[in-house]
């Protein structure tokens, strides 16, 4: 069935860096575009990034430009994100999701992993 | 930004009817996704397209879209349905993806 697997959390400082990982297993990952969400403790989803099947084209929300890289290796059925000079308001449960297209547009997330906490102090 | 309004929470008694509407500017132009997320859980999808259901959610679950809003129906509402829902699309050009504030549901 289809699985991802969220890692690379933890406990980090204000102004360091993170990466995330998510594995991926049960489909074919180079066939599907792949992002990462995010949700603060008792707030909502927040959407941060997606990307293109063989990486070439990504996207990123208006509030992680700059800071959030997203990446994949599809040799090894990873996706990344790269965060850079976290901030406290950057603590939040980091999902990975699958996702697919409408036409030829990236539209919706239609598996889920079970999440990786980042928790940012100050 | 662009931004999507749903009510922060709905309550009914089991076997009733709950609606859950989302509202946004964009959304005659854009369609609309459905998840709903347990307590401690991932989200899952539970509507496509404004009114596609995925294949193992169950059929008291539809969508359907009116103008700028979108709504969620459960028809008679099982305790198991207790969860948070969230509606997700995209601003009007397509590229950045939005999701609503979350509406609580509640099972009286």
């Amino acid at each position: 069935q289809v699985q991802m697997v969220e890692s690379g959390g933890g406990l980090v400082k204000s102004g360091g860096s993170l990466r995330l990982s998510c594995v991926a297993s049960g489909f074919s990952f180079s066939d599907y575009y792949m992002s990462w969400s995010r949700q603060a403790p008792g707030k909502g989803l927040d959407w941060i990034s997606y990307i293109s099947t063989s990486g070439s084209q990504t996207n990123y929300a208006d509030s992680v430009k700059g800071r959030f890289t997203i990446s994949r290796d599809n040799a090894k059925n990873l996706l990344h994100l790269q965060i850079n000079n976290l901030r406290v308001e950057d603590t939040a449960v980091y999902y990975c999701a699958r996702g697919v297209l409408v036409g030829a547009t990236f539209a919706y997330f239609d598996n889920w992993g079970q999440g990786t906490l980042v928790t940012v102090s100050s | 930004s662009y931004e999507l309004t749903q009510p922060p929470s709905v309550s009914v008694s089991p076997g009733q009817t709950a609606r859950i509407t989302c509202s946004g500017d964009a959304l005659p132009k854009q369609y609309a996704y459905w998840y709903q997320q347990r307590p401690g859980q991932a989200p899952i999808l539970v509507i496509f397209k404004d009114s596609q259901r995925p294949s193992g959610i169950p059929e008291r679950f539809s969508g359907s879209s009116s103008g700028t809003t979108v709504s969620l129906t459960i028809t008679g509402v099982q305790a198991e349905d207790e969860a948070d829902y969230y509606c997700q699309s995209a601003d009007s050009s397509g590229t950045y993806k939005v999701f609503g504030g979350g509406t609580k549901l509640t099972v009286l």
